[in-house]
């Protein structure tokens, strides 16, 4: 069965360090990897997605991942976090339906 | 705003109600979701729409749930005889036909259902 895990619950940064979410796979066939953002009380929004091709993929808001086949990650990063980037963040697959199976989640809280 | 759209964006409902949710994708879009979400959870695939056709439902939905898109616009989920259980964020979601290209969805801002 195909599966996005999030290892980590919460990850924590001081503003205007470089900010890691980690994402692992294990899916069968094509990995169409996707990260959204979930603000309170606001839907999911997305970030960016890994189809093919570059490894590293470059999304909304300075936001980029790095696809790893290898270690089959998928972890989103950011080289300078601001306080306004805390939120929910939400790692997926996406199969030919683009019917998403997502992780559990990780809040990022970054400190001023 | 030409965002997908849903409504209610809260529900409060007494055990055994029924109730019903609304969905408008964004207006181009040929697929539907439904998802779900309860707290600490990513969301849960529930079932989806090409077009008209429901061609996919998950073991989540029960036979309480119906999910139509009569005329391949709005959608609506309904649950029938509520139980606690069912509280839950449910979202929904349109994207274009993607096929293998993994198009990405775009999300409402979803109908929180508090069942008491």
């Amino acid at each position: 069965a195909q599966s996005v895990a999030q290892p980590e619950d919460q990850v924590n940064v001081a503003e205007g360090n470089p900010l890691t979410v980690k994402c692992t796979y294990s899916v069968s066939g094509n990995p169409y990897l996707f990260w959204y953002v979930q603000y309170p009380n606001r839907g999911l929004q997305f970030l960016l997605k890994y189809i093919t091709g570059d490894n590293l993929v470059k999304g909304s808001y300075g936001f980029e991942a790095e696809f790893n086949k290898s270690q089959t990650s998928f972890h989103l990063k950011k080289p300078s976090a601001l306080v306004s980037d805390s939120a929910l963040y939400f790692c997926a697959w996406g199969g030919a339906t683009n019917k998403l199976i997502f992780g559990t989640g990780t809040l990022l809280a970054v400190q001023p | 705003d030409t965002g997908v759209s849903q409504n209610p964006r809260h529900k409060i409902t007494k055990r055994g109600q029924n109730v019903t949710f609304r969905c408008d994708p964004i207006s181009e879009h040929n697929r539907l979701y439904w998802y779900r979400q309860t707290l600490g959870q990513g969301p849960e695939f529930l079932t989806y729409f090409q077009n008209e056709a429901q061609l996919e439902k998950s073991r989540l939905l029960s036979d309480r749930f119906s999910a139509e898109r009569p005329k391949g616009s709005f959608s609506t989920l309904e649950i029938q005889r509520t139980e606690q259980g069912d509280s839950a964020m449910y979202l929904c979601a349109s994207s274009t036909l993607g096929g293998w290209t993994g198009t990405e969805a775009f999300f409402g801002q979803g109908t929180r259902l508090t069942v008491v």
